[in-house]
């Protein structure tokens, strides 16, 4: 069974960035798609990216590009996603949902809370 | 126009069945996706329910009651997912959720309500 262990709650600044991690256990880390999905305060699920660990490159949704950047570690397993210049708007659940290359997000983690806040 | 549209709530009584639908854009051909479907409960990541193209083409997740399957209605352009002999714990928010343009689109979500 696939572990998604997440870092925990961040509270930051307007402007500012905010890295959080995910680390993987259970699966072969190299063939496990991981991706980034935020949900805000009563709202719905937003995908923000994902890497997949065979081509080392991030892939992003359009309205996230050039403010996010999703890395992983091989080496540990972890994949972590950075966003920056934060906003208000960005308070939300942040989820790390990963699935086997080509299949669809099968695990979550419990998801890491980031508050804007000034 | 949303990639992805579902009802934003349903009510069913309990022992009934729910169809929940989930809309492709005018465009997307529904027959050539999988569908995804997901149930969040409050203060809950999203589980994976099942994904379904196909009836030879479909996965149900692990431990997920046989009272949940996937379908699809062409006519409506529609991934559906259908609930029978509803319960309380079925009670939560489900969404779906489709690769398309090289990323994951997920529909706003229906807040199914068991009463």
């Amino acid at each position: 069974q696939v572990h998604l262990v997440q870092s925990g709650t961040e509270m930051k600044k307007p402007g500012s960035s905010v890295k959080v991690s995910c680390k993987t256990s259970g699966t072969t880390f190299s063939s496990y798609a991981l991706n980034w999905v935020r949900q805000a305060p009563g709202q719905g699920l937003e995908w923000i990216g994902g890497i997949n660990p065979i081509f080392g490159e991030g892939n992003y949704a359009q309205k996230f590009q050039g403010r996010v950047t999703i890395t992983a570690d091989e080496a540990t397993s972890t994949a972590y996603m950075e966003l920056k210049t934060l906003t208000f708007d960005d308070t939300a659940v942040y989820y790390c949902a990963g699935g086997v290359v080509g299949a669809g997000l099968d695990s979550w983690g419990l998801g890491t809370l980031v508050t804007v806040s000034s | 126009q949303a990639v992805l549209t579902q009802p934003s709530s349903l009510s069913a009584s309990p022992g009934a069945a729910a169809r929940l639908t989930c809309t492709l854009r005018s465009g997307i051909n529904v027959g050539t996706y999988r569908i995804y479907w997901y149930q969040q409960k409050p203060g809950s990541p999203p589980q994976f329910l099942l994904r379904y193209k196909s009836d030879s083409d479909k996965q149900e997740a692990s431990g997920v009651p046989s009272r949940f399957s996937g379908s699809k209605d062409a006519s409506a352009n529609a991934g559906i997912l259908l609930i029978s002999g509803l319960q309380s714990e079925d009670e939560a928010d489900y969404y779906c959720m489709i690769w398309h343009s090289s990323g994951w689109v997920f529909g706003g979500g229906t807040k199914l309500t068991v009463l």
